[in-house]
C-alpha cells in the first residue's frame, strides 16, 4: 500500500501561469481533502470532497477548483496562480471520523 | 467562530515527560485528535479522544475534558527523535457521506535537548 501520494512535490510557477496538483488514495477512503500549509497558521482546509461525486469548499477556497475524478483521485487547481498561493499544500483521505492519513506534500513557490 | 489555543514552542530534556496543552472554542465537538509533524513531513496521526479520560498509545498518551474544553498530549521518556511539531485538531461538524471536519491549531514546536 502507498497510501496518500502526490504529484509534483515541488513546483515553481511564475504569476498567473496554472498548474493541477494530483493525489491518489489507494486505501478506498470515501472522503478526499485539500490543506494548505503556511508557517505559523496551521492546517487549513481548501476543499474536501465527502464522496465520489460531490465536492465541498473548506475554509480557503478562493483561487482554487478541485476535480473528484474517481474514488481513488482528488485533483486541486489553481488556475491563474498568485504570490499568496506560495504554500505547502497536504492531500488527506480518511475512513474515521478524527484521522486523517497525509500525503508528502507538494511544495509550491509562486513568483 | 473555531478557535483552538496551543503553546507555540516547548522545550524539554530527553528522557523527561512533556505535557502539550489544548484549549478549544468550536461551535460544535464530537473529538479531539492529536497529530505529529517533523519538519520538511506530513503530518502523521497520533491519538483521537471522543470521551472524556485518557488514552495510552506506547509512550504517548492523550487526555481529553469536555466539560473543560480542554485536552493534551503527554509524551514520555522523551527521545530525540520526538522534535517535531505537535497539532491538535477538534472534529467539529459532519459533511455528510460519512465525512467530518476537522479544525487544526497552529501547533507546538517540541524541541528536545539532550
Amino acid at each position: 500500500n502507498a497510501g496518500v501520494t502526490q504529484t509534483p512535490k515541488f513546483q515553481v510557477l511564475k504569476t498567473g501561469q496554472s498548474m493541477t496538483l494530483q493525489c491518489a488514495q489507494d486505501m478506498n477512503h470515501n472522503s478526499m481533502y485539500w490543506y494548505r500549509q503556511d508557517p505559523g497558521m496551521g492546517l487549513r482546509l481548501i476543499y474536501y470532497s465527502a464522496s465520489e461525486g460531490t465536492t465541498d469548499k473548506g475554509e480557503v477556497p478562493n483561487g482554487y477548483n478541485v476535480s473528484r475524478l474517481n474514488k481513488r483521485e482528488f485533483s486541486l487547481r489553481l488556475e491563474s496562480a498568485a504570490p499568496s498561493q506560495t504554500s505547502v499544500y497536504f492531500c488527506a483521505s480518511t475512513i474515521n471520523p478524527g484521522v486523517r492519513f497525509f500525503g508528502p506534500g507538494t511544495r509550491l513557490t509562486v513568483l | 467562530g473555531q478557535s483552538l489555543e496551543q503553546p507555540s514552542e516547548v522545550t524539554a530534556v530527553e528522557g523527561a515527560i512533556v505535557q502539550i496543552n489544548c484549549t478549544y472554542q468550536t461551535s460544535g465537538f464530537y473529538g479531539l485528535s492529536w497529530y505529529q509533524q517533523h519538519d520538511g513531513g506530513a503530518p502523521t496521526f497520533l491519538s483521537y479522544n471522543a470521551l472524556d479520560g485518557l488514552e495510552e498509545t506506547g509512550r504517548f498518551s492523550s487526555f481529553l475534558s469536555r466539560s473543560d474544553s480542554y485536552g493534551y498530549l503527554l509524551l514520555q521518556e522523551l527521545q530525540m527523535k520526538d522534535s517535531a511539531s505537535y497539532f491538535c485538531a477538534v472534529r467539529d461538524g459532519y459533511s455528510g457521506a460519512g465525512s467530518y471536519q476537522l479544525t487544526f491549531g497552529k501547533g507546538t514546536k517540541l524541541s528536545v535537548i539532550p
